[in-house]
């Protein structure tokens, strides 16, 4: 009974590193999304994906890349961190249309750029 | 831009007393979600009201949403320790996307 996973749960990045990280769902759900959380900000959606193949720029998409290759899995790039990136990020999946559903999130990715 | 807001932002009682937040929102809503986030984990989904219902209910938790003053409520009765936790207010404002608030810190003393 996974639901959602990210990987990894931590990491420190140098500024100019690249990395990824990964979102996995066992729900077979068609929608996923990548926010990322800061104090005192909520969550802000940065890409997200209606189906395979497909993704779709949200509020904060400047200097990431996605990718939705698979179903079950969706990938969020940093080509070249910055400090300003530094945040927890959180995937979240949901399986129906027009938001009647709720979202189920991973417990997120803890990601500090020096 | 976040379009939903819970105020306060934190929030402190005791264990027992009712603990209630709100959200306010900008634009015409489709439906509205609560979720709960405890400390170091992801967001849990807690209830959605859809725009067309004024209160929902679900086991010790109540939810009001007004659409003509843009507005819901979270209300929490006899709060428990394990209640501890943020809670946002998220609204579908397209068919894909929730707008999440800067969320609600509850703080249960036992």
């Amino acid at each position: 009974n996974a639901g959602v996973t990210q990987t990894p749960k931590f990491r420190v990045l140098k500024t100019g590193q690249s990395m990824t990280l990964l979102c996995a769902q066992d729900m077979n759900h068609e929608y996923m999304y990548w926010y990322r959380q800061d104090p005192g900000m909520g969550l802000r959606l940065i890409h997200y994906s209606v189906g395979e193949g497909t993704t779709a720029k949200g509020e904060v998409p400047d200097g990431y890349n996605v990718s939705r290759l698979k179903k079950q899995n969706f990938l969020l790039g940093l080509e070249s961190a910055a400090p300003s990136q530094t945040s927890v990020y959180f995937c979240a999946s949901t399986g129906t249309f027009r938001g009647n559903q709720p979202q189920h999130f991973g417990d997120g990715t803890r990601l500090s750029i020096l | 831009s976040q379009q939903g807001e819970e105020d306060p932002q934190a929030l402190s009682i005791q264990e027992g007393e009712n603990a209630t937040m709100n959200c306010s929102y900008k634009t015409s809503i489709n439906n509205l979600q609560w979720y709960r986030q405890n400390s170091g984990r992801g967001l849990v989904h807690l209830i959605l009201i859809r725009s067309n219902e004024r209160e929902k209910h679900s086991g010790r938790l109540r939810v009001t949403l007004d659409t003509s003053k843009k507005s819901s409520s979270l209300l929490i009765t006899a709060s428990r320790a394990a209640d501890t936790a943020s809670y946002f207010c998220a609204t579908v404002f397209n068919d894909y996307k929730l707008s999440f608030g800067a969320g609600t810190t509850v703080t249960v003393r036992a």
